[in-house]
């Protein structure tokens, strides 16, 4: 469903280690997921996607896998770093509009 | 423009005021989205523009929001009687979706609304 108000939840990690980040998505029509990160006071922005064909797809530092069977969706960041730190969202999305997952805060200690 | 822009960047208001919030879309792009964000929360969904069917505003908290789409391009976001609980930064985003599905979606950086 869509993300109404809800407080989010902290993934605390220490710099270097790999962060790993999840979201359930909602609809087993979608066939298009995308992570954001959105740091204080800015607008989300794109991280990476990924279209139910696949099952992992790569970028910088980053990783996304899809798990179509249980509709899980994970965003990994290797060696995390302090600018790392920001909230994180999902979004799922077929012919409609995308959905955002609720957040999650990501918390980077030195 | 380069991006989404979005006016003004805050607005104080006193309480029962009307307010607009007003979106620039990238050139181009079909798809509009509203949400809402409260402090230290999530994205609330508000209002979602498609080319020229019928938004769907199935995430509209009240009858004193409301949202257009003139021309396919400009959005104005207005807010009647406005309340305390309305203060939040009002997000704004443009895609294109192609023929097989969605694109990503591009977000201005908000508008933080203050009602006093």
């Amino acid at each position: 469903g869509e993300s109404v108000g809800l407080h989010l939840p902290t993934l605390s990690v220490q710099e270097g280690d790999n962060s790993i980040i999840n979201c359930a998505y909602s609809n087993s029509a979608s066939d298009y997921f995308i992570w954001y990160k959105q740091e204080s006071g800015k607008g989300p922005q794109f991280i990476i996607d990924i279209r139910s064909n696949m099952d992992k797809r790569q970028g910088q530092r980053v990783t996304v896998l899809l798990n179509k069977t249980v509709k899980h969706l994970s965003l990994q960041i290797a060696a995390t770093q302090p600018g790392d730190s920001a909230v994180y969202f999902c979004a799922e999305g077929g012919y409609n509009k995308l959905i955002f997952g609720a957040g999650t805060r990501l918390a980077v200690h030195p | 423009g380069a991006g989404v822009s979005q006016s003004p960047s805050n607005k104080v208001t006193e309480k029962g005021k009307d307010v607009e919030l007003r979106c620039d879309p990238i050139s181009g792009h079909t798809a509009l989205y509203w949400y809402r964000q409260s402090l230290g929360q999530g994205l609330e969904f508000l209002i979602y523009f498609q080319g020229n069917s019928a938004p769907d505003k199935s995430g509209l908290p009240s009858d004193r929001f409301s949202a257009e789409r003139t021309g396919g391009s400009v959005s104005t976001l207005t807010i009647q009687r406005t309340q305390q609980e309305d203060s939040a930064v009002y997000l704004c985003a443009s895609s294109s979706p192609i023929a097989w599905g969605n694109t990503e979606a591009f977000f201005g950086q908000g508008t933080r609304l203050t009602v006093v």
